[in-house]
């Protein structure tokens, strides 16, 4: 067990719907990332937040949008929604605060993830 | 494009015999690491090595780092049905904005 949750496991949703996914980091981890994983193209860095700021930005789409809350945990919005964004979604956590994180590139630890199926 | 190539892309193994995969990378590095994922499973840490360590061991893997040649490598001993899973290199640099770039993965397949 990461210490990472991930909710819902799995999501079966119609085109042109939205979904959230709701990520809690590992106790004390400030930072968190999504990912995105499909079958054809492979891990797919989408977003970054650090204390409830945006640190960095992947391949992330214009219908996505993420958040990170005071509380530290987070959610990533998905909209008119299509059939290529059936894919693993992953959230995964780092850091302890320390500042080392800028430095060090530290360890990251993943949920067991998101199924994501759009019909 | 991705800066962690692994290399092969499938490798299937008798259990007991060894398993490596090979990781290249484009840029300088400040730290390499070795994620396994089971299949729907979310990725876990394997180990870490650092731009100035040239190898490191964890149990049964063994990694070397040739920072010359932009390359690391990954060695399961004793390979067990177990160790099926996918492996991933992800490389992290200075200036890659806090986010480690991953590679396609290397699938391996133990066969009993």
């Amino acid at each position: 067990d990461s210490g990472v949750t991930q909710t819902p496991k799995h999501l079966i949703t119609a085109t042109g719907q939205r979904v959230t996914l709701r990520c809690s980091p590992r106790s004390g981890d400030l930072s968190v990332y999504w990912y995105q994983q499909s079958l054809d193209q492979g891990l797919q860095f989408l977003i970054q937040y650090y204390n409830g700021e945006e640190r960095a930005k992947g391949n992330i789409l214009e219908r996505f949008s993420a958040q990170q809350f005071p509380d530290l945990h987070s959610e990533l919005n998905l909209s008119s929604l299509e059939l290529g964004d059936s894919a693993l979604y992953f959230c995964a956590s780092s850091g302890t605060g320390t500042g080392g994180e800028k430095s060090s590139g530290n360890t990251i630890y993943f949920g067991e993830g998101s199924w994501l199926t759009v019909v | 494009s991705q800066q962690g190539e692994e290399d092969p892309q499938a490798l299937s193994i008798q259990e007991g015999e060894n398993a490596t995969m090979n990781c290249s990378y484009k840029t300088s590095i400040n730290n390499l690491q070795w994620y396994r994922q089971n299949s729907g499973r979310g990725l876990v840490h394997l180990i870490l090595i650092r731009s100035n360590e040239r190898e490191k061991h964890s149990g049964r893997l063994r990694v070397t780092l040739d920072t010359s040649k932009k390359s690391s490598s990954l060695l399961i001993t004793a390979s067990r049905a177990a160790d099926t899973a996918s492996y991933f290199c992800a490389t992290y640099h200075m200036d890659s904005n806090y986010q480690l770039i991953w590679g396609a993965g290397t699938k391996l397949i133990i066969k009993p």
